[in-house]
């Protein structure tokens, strides 16, 4: 089964409106970090934000914001006020615990997002 | 945040020849790297993961003998694409961890672009 799945393969957004980008997960674990990645065309990994499965109130950062709705396992990512610079790759991905704490994050196939002026 | 490079950032190679890149954690001493592949347009693939003086652990249908991993020291994990074939040409994308919790991010490198002809 899908650890991460990201059912947006692409969106489109007019400049200085908000954006939300979807991502639901599945895992057993009680204990599990959850991440947003940004890369554009360049190809590196940019973080952006990050939400843990205990965390009482959603992430923030900027003009990103996690939309964290636990009972549902989703966390969709809203970016407010676009930019021109928004337009790359969105990746979701998630950390569960493992028995040396050192597990890869796994990751969602990815929301290419196409800001418009 | 921290810094992790990566080189070289693209590299072409004929076919049969064996390839290193290297990845570097700059300002911090890696518990953990990983090593991810990214073909165009898909997500990011964990490969293996390697912790400083032991071997990687490679996910399934991962070559070892193909891929080798080196993990020399805190700072610095070597990817060695042996016999490259151009099935083998993608994006290989290092990763470094500091620590052991679900929050401690990961830093990811740059990238390297391999093209095999």
């Amino acid at each position: 089964a899908q650890k991460i799945t990201q059912t947006q393969p692409g969106m489109f957004v007019q400049e200085k409106e908000a954006v939300t980008l979807d991502c639901t997960y599945d895992t057993s674990d009680p204990s599990y970090g959850l991440f947003w990645y940004k890369q554009p065309s360049s190809g590196e990994m940019i973080f952006l934000i990050y939400q843990g499965s205990y965390d009482q109130q959603n992430a923030t950062e900027g003009r990103y914001s996690l939309n964290f709705q636990k009972a549902r396992k989703s966390a969709n990512l809203v970016i407010s006020a676009s930019q021109l610079g928004d337009s790359a790759m969105y990746f979701c991905a998630m950390r569960e615990p493992g028995g040396t704490g050192r597990r890869a994050l796994t990751f969602g196939s990815g929301t290419r997002l196409q800001v418009q002026p | 945040g921290a810094v992790v490079s990566q080189h070289p950032s693209w590299v072409i190679c004929k076919s049969g020849t064996s390839v290193k890149i290297e990845c570097r954690s700059l300002d911090f001493q890696a518990t953990t790297m990983f090593w991810y592949r990214q073909f165009p347009k898909q997500s990011l693939m964990l490969m293996a993961t390697s912790n400083e003086g032991s071997k990687a652990t490679y996910e399934q249908g991962v070559e070892k003998d193909k891929f080798l991993i080196n993990h020399a020291s805190l700072t610095l994990s070597t990817l060695t694409v042996t016999s490259a074939h151009p099935e083998d040409s993608s994006f290989y994308i290092c990763s470094a961890r500091a620590g052991t919790t679900i929050y401690n991010e990961q830093f990811f490198g740059p990238g390297t672009r391999l093209t095999v002809l």
